[in-house]
């Protein structure tokens, strides 16, 4: 079946640092990719998202780019900052009706001062 | 005005008691879901509902049971509680289950059974 497969965490940074969490898929057809954060104690939030091949989903200085080539919707930002500490989900939607969201396992990112 | 709200937030209970989550959405959306996350964070598919319709019934416990009474609410009701039910509890929607596109989701309820 349809799955998502996200680098193991945690992740800590330094403030200003660069971020990058892997994210690839397994998925027939064309889903749509998509990046939720969740903050302590919060529910998910969206963060980015991707409906075709070479789609770049972007906000709040984070972004992802849909490669079909290589099955992978990674994460990046320039420059993290503490408000940036959560935990990010890649996500996946199969291209048919009826389905729901399937999740990787989730990063813990921490960013400390 | 919070787009989709769960009640309760927090939830301690006794095994073998029955609970409620209650959920309702404002979006206007006719699929909602709901998730359970577990101690590590993972988010797992547990049902959803398209316009009152059961849509999604994952290998959930038949202690489990949705309901929901028109398609801006989608309750979750839970019988016999057992230690290994403890987890957060998301509810989500979405447009429409054809639509294939994010969700929205609820602040979480956290479940602790004892």
């Amino acid at each position: 079946g349809d799955s998502v497969t996200q680098m193991e965490g945690p992740v800590t940074l330094s403030e200003e640092a660069f971020l990058t969490i892997n994210c690839t898929y397994t998925a027939t057809g064309y889903p749509s990719l998509f990046w939720y954060v969740q903050y302590p104690g919060e529910g998910l939030q969206l963060l980015l998202k991707a409906t075709k091949a070479d789609d770049k989903g972007s906000n709040k200085g984070f972004e992802a780019t849909y490669r079909k080539e290589t099955t992978s919707f990674h994460l990046e930002k320039g420059s993290v900052q503490v408000s940036d500490s959560a935990v990010y989900f890649c996500a996946l939607i199969p291209n048919q009706a009826g389905t729901a969201l399937i999740f990787g396992k989730g990063t813990t990112l921490s960013v400390s001062s | 005005d919070t787009a989709v709200s769960q009640t309760p937030k927090y939830l301690v209970t006794q095994m073998g008691n029955d609970k409620s989550i209650k959920c309702e959405q404002n979006l206007g959306h006719d699929t909602m879901y709901w998730y359970k996350q577990d101690s590590k964070k993972f988010l797992k598919i547990m049902f959803s509902y398209n316009n009152k319709e059961l849509i999604i019934n994952e290998t959930v416990p038949n202690r489990f049971s949705p309901k929901s009474p028109d398609k801006a609410h989608l309750n979750l009701h839970i019988n016999s509680l057992e230690l290994g039910d403890s987890a957060v509890y998301f509810c989500a929607s979405s447009p429409h289950f054809a639509m294939n596109t994010e969700a929205f989701f609820g602040q979480g309820t956290r479940l602790t059974v004892v």
